[in-house]
């Protein structure tokens, strides 16, 4: 049990549905991070918050919307996704904790996507 | 260019060999760390461990261990005496005190396959 929990952890869609992933940290961390890894590819940083505030948008598109209504929260949105963003798609966080720097990333089990 | 490579895409031993994944980094900074992640077929990425770049020293644990070298810029990570258990994909990792360390580099990882 790393502490970040993810749900769904299965998610089938349509092209044209509209759904959202959900990612908790229960380690008290203030950076939160979405990484997509597809199939026989290497982790894709897609967005970085740090204290709410994005820091990194690494030329998402815009059919994935995410929110970070506070530090221990971060969504996903996606709307209107294409097949080729099936992937699985993995949240961490790090940061401080208790006051003191934790310099890892810690990952949540990963939400597998499927868009048909 | 990329800033961490793994250029073993693939290995396959047999149970209670050694083996060595290779990692390569690249960095300006002179203050960063490196980390070493596992992750099985699950999907969760494990943490393993974490180096600074001030701290050369190598490190063991239990069958673990791994090796840091500033001048080759590299950061190996030995299994020895693998077992079944150790099949899993295996990511090296960077980040910089250039970007505050919130950004991480991965390597495109190296799947260990262990044959009974």
């Amino acid at each position: 049990e790393t502490g970040v929990t993810q749900t769904p952890r299965h998610l089938v869609m349509g092209m044209t549905n509209k759904k959202s992933l959900k990612c908790e940290q229960h380690l008290g961390h203030n950076a939160m991070y979405w990484y997509k890894q597809s199939a026989k590819k290497p982790l894709e940083l897609m967005f970085v918050y740090n204290f709410k505030e994005q820091t990194e948008n690494n030329s998402v598109p815009s059919r994935f919307s995410p929110e970070c209504p506070n530090s221990s929260h971060l969504f996903l949105h996606l709307h209107t996704l294409q097949p080729e963003d099936s992937a699985l798609y993995l949240c961490a966080s790090r940061g401080t904790s208790g006051g003191a720097m934790v310099w890892e990333q810690y990952f949540g089990p990963g939400t597998r996507l499927t868009v048909t | 260019a990329q800033k961490v490579t793994q250029a073993q895409t693939e290995i396959s031993v047999v149970e209670k060999e050694d083996v060595t994944l290779d990692c390569v980094y690249e960095t300006r900074d002179t203050t960063y760390y490196l980390f070493w992640y596992k992750q099985p077929p699950s999907g969760e990425l494990v943490f393993l461990i974490r180096r600074n770049s001030f701290d050369e020293q190598n490190e063991i644990s239990g069958r673990y261990s791994w090796n840091f070298q500033k001048s080759t810029s590299s950061f190996n990570f030995t299994i020895t005496a693998s077992q079944v258990v150790d099949s899993a994909v295996y990511f090296c990792a960077l980040s910089e005190a250039e970007n505050n360390f919130n950004k991480f580099y991965f390597g495109s990882g190296t799947k260990l396959n262990v044959k009974p």
